[in-house]
């Protein structure tokens, strides 16, 4: 059973397009996150929901936007994609927003052509 | 001034060598260090946890934390060629909500 999973791991598609990357977790874990990693491998958090509340709202374009329907789903739609937006987008989940670690989705990796 | 530096390395290490990773952290109220191991093309998988200062191991590897220098390596011991990934170190403050990550060290474990 994959604990965290994000869907679809691949996604090309134009300039202006608009998209989703689904993520959903089975570890019971209250809180999400959706983390960017750009093409230097930098790991940047994005978003965070706590038992479907937004928490944290990084310096994120309003472009981007996420929905938690529930605690175990946390999906990220992305209006007007542009060519920057290209990237891998990890979810992840923990218990809670206490001091414990953070699980990690197997990525979505978009291109914008 | 960066919230998490690490070297980027590449560093490179002999098989069965101990490989010595590095990481500082900027805010000094945070309470919670994780290291996690990327390999190319996959995700942040968590390796060790730290949130005392001084060492903890597990298996071959070992975390150590000095609060009052702001600091945080990972040791591993006996290096082999599968160690060969980029290791991210995490922080969380404890105001935060998420975790903070270094930009990572690649790391190379020759035969």
């Amino acid at each position: 059973d994959t604990a965290v999973s994000q869907t679809p791991k691949y996604l090309v598609t134009q300039m202006g397009n608009d998209k989703s990357i689904k993520c959903e977790q089975n570890l019971g874990h209250d809180t999400m996150y959706w983390y960017k990693q750009d093409s230097k491998k930098f790991l940047k958090i994005m978003f965070s929901y706590n038992n479907k509340e937004l928490i944290i709202n990084e310096t994120v374009p309003n472009r981007f936007s996420p929905k938690s329907p529930d605690k175990a789903h946390l999906n990220l739609h992305i209006n007007s994609l542009e060519l920057g937006d290209s990237a891998v987008y990890f979810c992840a989940s923990s218990l809670g927003t206490g001091n414990t670690e953070a699980f990690f989705g197997q990525g979505t990796r978009l291109t914008v052509v | 001034q960066k919230e998490v530096e690490q070297n980027s390395g590449p560093l490179s290490v002999p098989e069965g060598a101990i490989a010595s990773l590095n990481c500082t952290y900027s805010d000094r109220g945070s309470q919670s260090f994780f290291w996690y191991r990327q390999y190319s093309g996959k995700s942040p998988e968590l390796i060790m946890s730290i949130y005392s200062n001084g060492d903890k191991e597990d298996g071959r590897f070992t975390a150590q934390l000095n609060k009052a220098s702001q600091y945080v390596s990972l040791l591993i011991r006996d290096s082999q060629p599968s160690d060969s990934a980029t290791y991210l170190c995490a922080v969380k403050k404890n105001s935060g909500y998420a975790l903070n990550f270094g930009k990572g060290t690649s790391l190379l474990v020759t035969p």
